[in-house]
């Protein structure tokens, strides 16, 4: 069982691309969250989503957008990139909405230069 | 808003003692769950412990146990007997029942000295 599958691992990326982050999760889980974590300041949520066809803001959702057209997957896009928007992103579901345990992919490091 | 505040950035303790971290959590909702995870350096999030804010006893798995004090909004987490395998960055969490809003503090970094 993969679990959480995240993509890509690392990238670099110009400031003023676009780019989305892949999320796939093969537990059926209902929620699905975006975090990003940043040294000194935790996981911040960015987007969660507690079933499909769902998606509410979290604490920093600003230059961020979020679609759950299915269960399985919860990709994140960033419109247009901007340098202060590199960090480590980790995707995560879990069963039911946030009264169960959380099960991360391996987080996706984003360096816009 | 809720919000989680762990006001350790930082902490050490000596193998086999006990060391407690702390957690403060501001929310006017009363259904809510809380929750400790721990990210050793492989990055990977591991759950230490989850409370239901409903349940007055407090929550233990093993060496690991919480003060939950409901009133005071404050949730920490002893490590009793720590082991080297216990350093690592521990996150205190809050997942509201309402919203299925999932939000966690700045972290606190556990070193462990032989």
């Amino acid at each position: 069982i993969a679990g959480i599958t995240q993509a890509p691992t690392s990238q670099i990326l110009a400031a003023g691309r676009r780019m989305t982050l892949r999320c796939t999760q093969d537990m059926r889980h209902n929620a699905m969250y975006w975090y990003r974590q940043d040294l000194g300041l935790g996981l911040r949520l960015i987007h969660y989503s507690n079933t499909a066809g769902t998606t509410g803001k979290g604490e920093v959702p600003d230059g961020y957008s979020v679609s759950r057209a299915n269960t399985d997957d919860f990709p994140l896009t960033l419109a247009s990139a901007v340098p202060s928007q590199t960090s480590v992103y980790f995707c995560a579901s879990s069963e039911n909405r946030a009264t169960g345990e959380l099960f991360f992919g391996e987080g996706s490091r984003l360096t816009v230069l | 808003a809720q919000t989680v505040t762990q006001s350790q950035p930082e902490m050490s303790v000596q193998e086999a003692e006990t060391v407690t971290l702390s957690c403060t959590y501001d929310t006017s909702e009363s259904d809510y769950y809380l929750f400790w995870y721990k990210q050793p350096p492989s990055r990977q999030m591991i759950l230490v412990i989850r409370q239901e804010a409903y349940k007055q006893q407090n929550a233990t798995e093993n060496r690991f146990s919480v003060n939950f004090q409901k009133a005071a909004k404050s949730f920490s987490l002893k490590i009793s007997d720590s082991q080297l395998g216990d350093a690592a960055m521990y996150f205190c969490a809050y997942g509201s029942s309402n919203t299925g809003k999932l939000i966690f503090g700045q972290g606190t970094t556990l070193q462990v000295k032989p």
